[in-house]
């Protein structure tokens, strides 16, 4: 157990909808990421979290956003899903902002029917 | 542009044998290197890392070696023990403005012990 939590674990939705996904860091650390691992492709960062502020973005959507609350827990809001939206999400936290180890929740696994 | 590369899809061993498991990047901006072990369905779990001010770090059965002329890290388990069998990935970390805190990771290596 890493010590991060991710809900839900499973989501089934459709085309079009819009979902949200929550994560808690580890006690203790301030940094929270999200990555997306598709089916084809393999873990890519989406967005960083430091303290409150965004502080770094990879490819991620304009469809998709993120915040992290001042109790440092983080959501993933993904709308106007999409099929290839579909794969597994994850939530990782680290105590500083880089280089750190990044320590990874169990994933929240995304179907868009 | 796939900068950290695993260019061994998969890899088997046998129980009580050397696992090495390789990794290349190609970014010089790299500074921090990590493994992580990753089950199905579960999230990846951290197992090493090294910085590039060394060229080796050792934990218990798991030792990463790199090698910063060549842009390359390897993974070594000895000895490997059936409960090692999953998918291993590399990942790079650079303090940077592009990149700072995010991790750049390859494609995976799919590790199998056989008893």
């Amino acid at each position: 157990d890493s010590g991060v939590t991710q809900t839900p674990k499973h989501l089934i939705t459709a085309t079009g909808q819009r979902v949200t996904l929550r994560c808690s860091p580890r006690s203790g650390d301030l940094s929270v990421y999200w990555y997306q691992q598709s089916l084809d492709q393999g873990l890519q960062f989406l967005i960083q979290y430091y303290n409150g502020e965004e502080r770094a973005k990879g490819n991620i959507l304009e469809r998709f956003s993120a915040q992290q609350f001042p109790d440092l827990h983080s959501e993933l809001n993904l709308s106007s899903l999409e099929l290839g939206d579909s794969a597994l999400y994850f939530c990782a936290s680290s105590v500083a902002i880089a280089p750190d180890t990044q320590y990874f929740g169990p994933g929240t696994r995304l179907t868009v029917l | 542009d796939q900068q950290v590369k695993q260019n061994s899809p998969s890899l088997s061993v046998q129980e009580g044998r050397i696992s090495i498991l390789n990794c290349d990047y190609t970014n010089s901006m790299f500074d921090y290197f990590l493994w992580y072990k990753k089950y199905p369905a579960e999230g990846p779990t951290f197992l090493i890392s090294i910085s590039s001010i060394k060229d080796k770090n050792e934990d218990g059965r798991f030792t990463v070696f790199l090698n910063k002329s060549a842009k390359h890290l390897s993974l070594h388990i000895v000895p490997s023990q059936p409960g090692d069998s999953a998918v291993y990935f590399c990942a790079a970390s650079g303090i940077s403005s592009s990149n700072t805190g995010k991790l750049i990771f390859g494609q995976g290596t799919t590790l199998q012990v056989k008893p």
